[in-house]
């Protein structure tokens, strides 16, 4: 199994601010996702990180608002960009090697906009 | 602690005794589901998946079912222990038209008495 891990772990925001969170896997994982999670919710899928080229976002989430790099098969950065108080969140990745079976996730970055 | 959120349905058992998790998936194109424990402060832990092309799978003291007459999923965790307590996602997807992309169910809340 993939181990996981994310910085920061938690943060707090001002508004109008961008945040880069880091996701590193301890091996090399083909698929890697973000998700959002508000409190008391289920997960809500950002984008596919595509290794090499530009993410694939879903409905309702942008590239200006949310860019996405992934320049190999172990990391992965999601920015939250001009931050308001509707993008307090927990933020997670997740990585598959089994081309998305299996899928592992991160233990999240909780970030609170102030 | 938490901000306000959707209350999410709470399955309360006895510890020794039998849960029963439920999960109504919408996709009847979907062909691969996963069933995720999640603790308080924690990221998602994998617990045990199933293909469609199977209706039922066991693990160490879980079994996972799958219904896809009625889209229906369910998680039976045997001589449930206190150290089980945690939200319970089902997700699904289609692992060759999605690439893996997971859609979550809202969570069951499990509550251990010992």
């Amino acid at each position: 199994s993939a181990v996981i891990s994310q910085k920061p772990s938690r943060d707090i925001c001002q508004r109008g601010t961008s945040l880069t969170i880091q996701c590193q896997v301890d091996s090399q994982v083909t698929m890697m996702f973000w998700y959002r999670q508000q409190p008391g919710q289920s997960l809500t899928l950002i984008a596919t990180a595509n290794q090499g080229s530009e993410a694939t976002y879903e409905s309702g989430f942008v590239i200006d608002k949310f860019p996405i790099s992934r320049p190999n098969l172990t990391f992965s950065t999601l920015t939250v960009s001009n931050m308001s108080p509707e993008d307090s969140s927990i933020y997670l990745c997740s990585g598959s090697s089994d081309g998305g079976e299996t899928q592992y996730f991160g233990p999240g970055t909780r970030l609170l906009v102030l | 602690g938490e901000s306000v959120g959707l209350h999410l349905p709470t399955l309360s058992v006895q510890e020794g005794d039998n849960s029963i998790i439920n999960c109504a998936y919408s996709n009847s194109a979907s062909d691969y589901f996963i069933w995720y424990k999640q603790e308080s402060g924690k990221g998602p832990q994998f617990i045990i998946d199933i293909r469609s092309n199977m209706d039922k799978r066991q693990g160490q003291r879980v079994t996972v079912l799958l219904n896809k007459t009625v889209k229906h999923l369910s998680l039976q965790i045997a001589a449930t222990q206190p150290g089980d307590s945690a939200v319970y996602f089902c997700a699904e997807t289609q692992l060759y038209n999605q690439g893996g992309k997971l859609i979550f169910g809202q969570g069951t809340e499990l509550s251990v008495k010992p």
